[in-house]
């Protein structure tokens, strides 16, 4: 079946240390974006990419990047993770950005914990 | 600046019961989506319904319907025959047609069903 899948489900890391997420989809969809979600808040949008375009959220602290080297995959660096990073991480895709009816929709990965210690 | 106002953090409701859930939105655009997605336990957000604004019909999809109130900017869901299963935090989500192609998401709000 054609899906967004996050690796790894959970992730611990260590204060300081750099870890990177991984998102992948199978509906060669053009636009990917990574979330963070805090326990019982709404997703917060960090970025988006656009086919190669990246997008930046305004308020979305220089410690994250990302990274799409293909259509099928995209990465989130946390470069130097602390304690306030420590949530759901959420990727999701949309099949275009042309204003069609459908292509707006976003299908979302099951998520990766992140745990800081 | 578009807002997404879910006023209900919490629900239950007996199990075969119905259920509605709101979410009011402010926005000066004409052409936009709207959406309900559910997220379990297991925390997969999955679409529930989505509506186009420039459609009249309220989306349906089995149990699930909208009342979409274009003029009074308002989005409701109704939970027709609850299932165990439907227990999960419901967000609603605003986004414009044109621009952006950002989610708006308000608060959730968590849907108990009871045995």
């Amino acid at each position: 079946d054609a899906m967004v899948i996050q690796n790894p489900r959970y992730q611990v890391t260590q204060f300081g240390k750099p870890v990177t997420l991984s998102c992948s989809q199978t509906l060669n969809h053009n636009v990917m974006y990574w979330y963070q979600q805090k326990s019982s808040q709404a997703p917060k949008l960090l970025f988006h990419y656009y086919d190669k375009d990246f997008n930046n959220e305004a308020d979305t602290p220089d410690n994250f990047q990302s990274r799409r080297p293909n259509t099928s995959f995209c990465f989130l660096d946390i470069r130097s993770p602390g304690l306030g990073d420590a949530a759901m991480y959420l990727c999701a895709t949309s099949r275009d950005t042309t204003g069609l009816a459908g292509d707006e929709t976003q299908y979302f990965g099951p998520g990766t914990r992140l745990l800081v210690l | 600046a578009q807002t997404v106002t879910q006023s209900q953090p919490e629900m239950s409701v007996q199990e075969a019961e119905t259920v509605t859930l709101s979410c009011t939105y402010d926005t000066s655009e004409n052409n936009y989506y709207l959406f309900w997605y559910k997220q379990p336990p297991s925390r997969q957000m999955i679409l529930v319904i989505r509506q186009e604004a420039y459609k009249q019909q309220n989306a349906t999809e089995n149990r699930f319907s909208v009342n979409f109130q274009k003029a009074a900017k308002s989005f409701s869901l109704k939970i027709s025959d609850s299932q165990l299963g439907d227990t999960a935090m419901y967000f609603c989500a605003f986004m414009k047609r044109s621009g952006t192609y950002k989610y708006i998401f308000g608060t959730g709000t968590r849907l108990k069903v009871l045995a």
